[in-house]
C-alpha cells in the first residue's frame, strides 16, 4: 500500500514550457486535491475532484488545468509555465464520508522551478 | 477574511522538554480544526482533527485543545524527541468535505540534544 505518490519529484522548466504532474493513490479514495506551498505561506488549494470525471476550482486555479480520468489518478497540467508557478506541489486524497471530518492524506510533493 | 494565525513562528527546545504551539483563527463557517506535522521535504501528516464539540484530542505524545468560543487551539508536545523536529501546521476546515481548508503558515520546531 503506497498511499499517495507523485511524479516527478523534481522538475526545472523554462518559461513557456508545459508539463504534467501525476498523482496516484491506491486507497480507493473518492476525493483528490492539488495544493501549492510557497515560502512564508500556508498551503493553497489549486483544484480538486470529488470523483472520477469531475473537477472543480480551488483558491488559486489560474494557469493550471486538471483531469481525473481514472479514480486513482489526478493530473495537474501547466500549459505555459511562468516563474510565479515555482513552488512545491502537493497532491492529497480522502474518502467521501458523512462524518464530521474528512482526513486528507498527502503525497511527498513535487518541487518545480520555472526559470 | 478567513485567517489562521500560528505562534510562535519558530521554536527551539531541548530533547525531553515539553512545548505548546498556538493557533488562533478567524474562520466562518467552522467545521473542524486539524493539526498536521510536516517533516522537511515531505508532505503533511495528520495528527488530530477536532470538531467544535470536542475540546481535546490526543495522539500519543501530542495533545490538541480547542476553544471554539475564543477561536483558539493549542498543540502540546510532551517529552519531545529529536524526531519531533518539523513544521506543525494548524488548519481550519470550512466544510465537512474538506474542500475548503484554511492553512496556517506553520510553527517550525527544532528539538536539540
Amino acid at each position: 500500500n503506497a498511499g499517495v505518490t507523485q511524479t516527478p519529484k523534481f522538475r526545472v522548466l523554462k518559461t513557456g514550457q508545459s508539463m504534467t504532474l501525476l498523482c496516484a493513490q491506491d486507497m480507493n479514495h473518492e476525493y483528490m486535491y492539488w495544493y501549492r506551498q510557497d515560502p512564508g505561506m500556508g498551503l493553497r488549494l489549486i483544484h480538486y475532484s470529488v470523483g472520477e470525471g469531475t473537477t472543480a476550482k480551488g483558491e488559486v486555479p489560474d494557469g493550471y488545468n486538471v483531469s481525473r480520468l481514472k479514480k486513482q489518478n489526478f493530473l495537474l497540467g501547466l500549459e505555459s509555465a511562468a516563474p510565479s508557478q515555482t513552488s512545491v506541489y502537493f497532491c492529497a486524497s480522502s474518502f467521501e464520508r458523512e462524518v464530521s471530518y474528512n482526513e486528507q492524506f498527502f503525497g511527498p510533493g513535487t518541487r518545480l522551478t520555472v526559470l | 477574511k478567513n485567517q489562521v494565525e500560528q505562534s510562535p513562528q519558530s521554536l527551539i527546545i531541548l530533547e525531553g522538554k515539553n512545548c505548546t504551539l498556538q493557533c488562533n483563527y478567524t474562520v466562518s463557517p467552522f467545521s473542524n480544526l486539524r493539526w498536521y506535522k510536516q517533516d522537511t521535504g515531505r508532505g503533511p501528516v495528520s495528527l488530530t482533527i477536532m470538531t467544535f464539540s470536542e475540546n481535546t484530542k490526543s495522539n500519543g505524545r501530542y495533545t490538541a485543545t480547542l476553544d471554539a468560543d475564543t477561536k483558539q487551539s493549542s498543540l502540546h508536545i510532551t517529552a519531545s524527541q529529536l524526531s519531533d523536529s518539523a513544521s506543525y501546521i494548524c488548519v481550519v476546515s470550512l466544510d465537512q468535505a474538506g474542500t475548503a481548508l484554511i492553512f496556517g503558515k506553520g510553527t517550525t520546531l527544532s528539538v536539540s540534544s
